[in-house]
């Protein structure tokens, strides 16, 4: 099955670190670039940045760009989404998603189920 | 960057109803929009891509169109399974944001 699995939900205090992961399985995780998404309580999708595993090209929203690392480990077939620092401005869902096409930036066709950080002290 | 206005922000309408959500594009972004649906506590579904292009298994009652920097997603007949917030998002460039800020859809 193709499938997106993220890890489960953390709370933490203000300034830990967090690293948060995406675990794919169905497909060649390598050739489709993987993107995450954050959405604030009540509020909508935000597009955080998105990587191709295969080489580890990175793009990121300038929104986002300072405040998070995305990175891959292909020999398991997963995402990451990182924080040096957490803010209790960080509390949100978190999803991970792939575009539907190989090696291209295409809509988000799979999602994961999400991973819903809070940031509290 | 580009950015997307989505209007209405909230809908209400009732079943049988026909509906139209619209996405306009501060520049232009010939066909690449998608539309979302999502439920709370869900993530985001991928109904349309393309502007027009139906996922598998979403209803007919769903069609998109447009072009450029203006989009609508119309719902032909209501149904109370359509409640749920809406985006669009287009994939010209993954370098800014990239979804518009979503359409609350109540069913009366």
């Amino acid at each position: 099955e193709v499938q997106l699995v993220q890890s489960g939900a953390e709370v933490k205090k203000p300034d830990a670190s967090l690293k948060i992961s995406c675990k794919a399985s169905g497909y060649n995780f390598n050739k489709y670039w993987i993107g995450w998404v954050r959405q604030r309580p009540g509020r909508g999708l935000e597009w955080m940045g998105i990587i191709y595993p295969d080489d580890s090209d990175t793009k990121y929203n300038p929104s986002f760009q300072d405040r998070v690392i995305i990175s891959v480990d292909k020999s398991i077939s997963s995402a990451y989404l990182q924080w040096n620092t957490v803010q209790p401005s960080d509390t949100a869902t978190y999803y991970c998603a792939r575009p539907f096409g190989e090696g291209t930036l295409d809509a988000f066709d799979l999602w994961g189920q999400g991973t819903v950080v809070t940031v509290s002290s | 960057d580009v950015h997307l206005t989505q209007s209405p922000s909230t809908l209400s309408a009732s079943v049988g109803d026909r509906v139209t959500i619209t996405c306009r594009a501060s520049r232009s972004i010939a066909h690449w929009l998608a539309w979302y649906q999502q439920k709370p506590g869900k993530p985001p579904k991928l109904l349309i891509s393309e502007t027009s292009t139906l996922e598998t298994g979403v209803p007919s009652r769903f069609r998109g169109s447009g072009s450029g920097t203006e989009f609508t997603l119309t719902i032909s007949s209501l149904q109370s399974d359509d409640s749920a917030t809406y985006y669009c998002q287009q994939y010209l460039a993954y370098a800014g944001d990239t979804f518009g800020q979503g359409t609350k859809l109540e069913i009366k």
